[in-house]
C-alpha cells in the first residue's frame, strides 16, 4: 500500500515556465511533509518542508501549498531553469524529520533552456 | 557543513556473498537510516537506528541486518546476496528535530 501519491512521473517545463509536483497521503497521523531534490549521482537533499498547520510555504522560487482537509500538497517552482533540472521527491513522516520518512516515486523535471 | 560518507560509490558482489556496506557520518547525529532506491519505486526505508545498538525495521527489511557499534558508523548487511538486492543504497543522519541528510549512494550489483 503506497502511503504518499506522487504525480507526475515525468514533467517537461520550458524556462521561465511554473512547475508543479503534486503528491496525496493517506495517513493522517503524518505531521512533516519534506521535498527533497536529487541531481544525478548524488544523494536527495532537503529543498523545503511544511507542517500542516500552515497552508503555504515560501522559499526563494520553491513554494509549497498544503491542503489538510484534502490530503494533498504540491510543489511549485516559479521561473523554472535549468539548473532545476532533477528528480524531485515528495515525503511524509510522523513525530518530525528525525523519524522514518515515507517517499513519494519521485518526479523527473527537466526543463529545456 | 554534515558529511554523510559511503564507503564505495560502485560494488560489484556474487550471488550467496555476505555483502558489508558502511556509512559514516561527521556530525554527531543521533539517527541514522539505510534506504534503497529504484527506479519508479522512490526510496525505500530498510533499518534505521536512534543511538548505538539500537535498530528498527523499516518497510523492506527481508534479507538485510544492520549493526550500529559506533555513534557515527552505521552498516548494511546483506547476509546472502540475491540478484534483486541490485540496487542503490542510500545511508542519511540526522539530529533529533532536523532534517535527514542523504550520503550520494552506493550502486550495487549482484551477479
Amino acid at each position: 500500500q503506497q502511503q504518499v501519491k506522487q504525480s507526475p512521473q515525468s514533467l517537461i517545463v520550458q524556462k521561465g515556465g511554473i512547475s508543479i509536483i503534486n503528491c496525496a497521503y493517506e495517513n493522517t497521523a503524518f505531521d512533516y511533509f519534506p521535498w527533497y531534490q536529487q541531481f544525478p549521482g548524488k544523494g536527495p537533499a532537503l529543498l523545503i518542508a511544511i507542517r500542516p498547520d500552515v497552508s503555504e510555504k515560501k522559499e526563494g522560487r520553491f513554494t509549497i501549498s498544503f491542503n489538510k482537509s484534502a490530503k494533498q500538497f504540491s510543489l511549485h517552482i516559479m521561473d523554472s531553469q535549468p539548473g532545476d533540472s532533477a528528480t524531485y521527491f515528495c515525503a511524509a513522516s510522523i513525530g518530525g524529520s528525525n523519524y522514518k520518512l515515507t517517499f513519494g516515486k519521485g518526479t523527473l523535471l527537466t526543463v529545456n533552456p | 557543513d554534515v558529511k554523510v560518507t559511503q564507503s564505495s560509490r560502485y560494488l560489484v558482489k556474487r550471488t550467496g556473498e555476505k555483502v558489508f556496506l558502511e556509512c559514516v557520518q561527521d556530525m554527531d547525529h543521533e539517527n541514522m537510516f539505510w534506504y534503497r532506491q529504484d527506479p519508479g519505486l522512490g526510496l525505500r526505508l530498510i533499518y534505521f537506528s536512534y543511538d548505538v545498538k539500537m535498530k528498527e525495521k523499516g518497510d523492506i527489511p527481508e534479507g538485510y541486518s544492520v549493526s550500529r557499534e559506533k555513534k557515527e558508523r552505521f552498516s548494511l548487511i546483506l547476509e546472502s546476496a540475491s540478484t534483486n538486492q541490485t540496487s542503490m543504497y542510500l545511508c542519511a543522519s540526522s539530529s533529533t528535530g532536523q532534517p535527514q541528510h542523504f550520503g550520494d549512494g552506493t550502486r550495487l550489483s549482484i551477479l
